[in-house]
């Protein structure tokens, strides 16, 4: 059974920093995997999709790496502000399409 | 494009009552739909699978009677819960999948807050 493990469960740092998440996956027969992102009592954005013959993706000021032999994700984010404050989840595909989602990493950056 | 939507976006019930939530998919065709719960402060947990057509396959301990799913059109899939309890209280969260779209990805909906009381 797919296990996906996000750390870490929570992060604070100031505004203007560089950080990385971290995500772990047990099988590494996936299809993709995803980041995305959650504001308190909304739906979810996907900021970032990997495919499986992939190493990164990047769009902005996010950078997503994949390591599938290690079952390994990471999400770098460049120069972090306020509004970047938000939990990010990872979640990893494999077959019958099912999302099998990390519980989240809760990113508060402080002005 | 890849909009997904829900309605209500929140529902207030009385315990023993049923609700309906919809789930559309706006500027494409969805084949396959997908529901997810999610409590407070955890991650989404997978319900069930819909596609187009045909019945809906469940997760292991998601009860099929309770929570309804239909996905009768390309563009619409709706989940009843039924004889609704305080503990069915939750973040119901929908997502959809078109065909034109092999790297698998799913939208998302905004989610809709169920309140039992």
């Amino acid at each position: 059974k797919q296990e996906v493990t996000q750390i870490p469960a929570a992060l604070s740092v100031p505004e203007g920093e560089n950080l990385v998440l971290n995500c772990s996956f047990t099988d590494s027969a996936i299809y993709n995997l995803q980041w995305f992102r959650q504001d308190p009592g909304k739906g979810l954005t996907s900021l970032l999709l990997i495919q499986s013959s992939q190493r990164e993706q990047t769009s902005g000021r996010l950078n997503a790496s994949l390591d599938k032999s290690s079952g390994r994700s990471t999400l770098y984010i460049a120069a972090s502000q306020p509004g970047d404050s938000a939990t990010y989840l990872c979640a990893v595909i494999q077959g019958a399409q099912k999302l099998v989602f990390g519980q989240g990493t809760r990113l508060t950056i402080n002005p | 494009g890849a909009v997904v939507s829900q309605h209500p976006s929140r529902v207030i019930c009385k315990s023993g009552t049923s609700v309906k939530i919809e789930c559309r998919s706006l500027d494409f065709q969805a084949t396959t739909m997908f529901w997810y719960r999610q409590f407070p402060k955890q991650s989404l947990m997978l319900m069930a699978t819909s596609n187009e057509g045909s019945k809906a396959t469940y997760e292991q301990g998601v009860e099929k009677d309770k929570f309804l799913i239909n996905h009768a059109s390309l563009t619409l899939s709706t989940l009843t819960v039924t004889s609704a309890h305080p503990e069915d209280s939750s973040f119901y969260i929908c997502s959809a999948r078109g065909d034109r779209d092999l790297a698998y990805e799913q939208y998302f909906g905004p989610g809709t807050r169920l309140t039992v009381t």
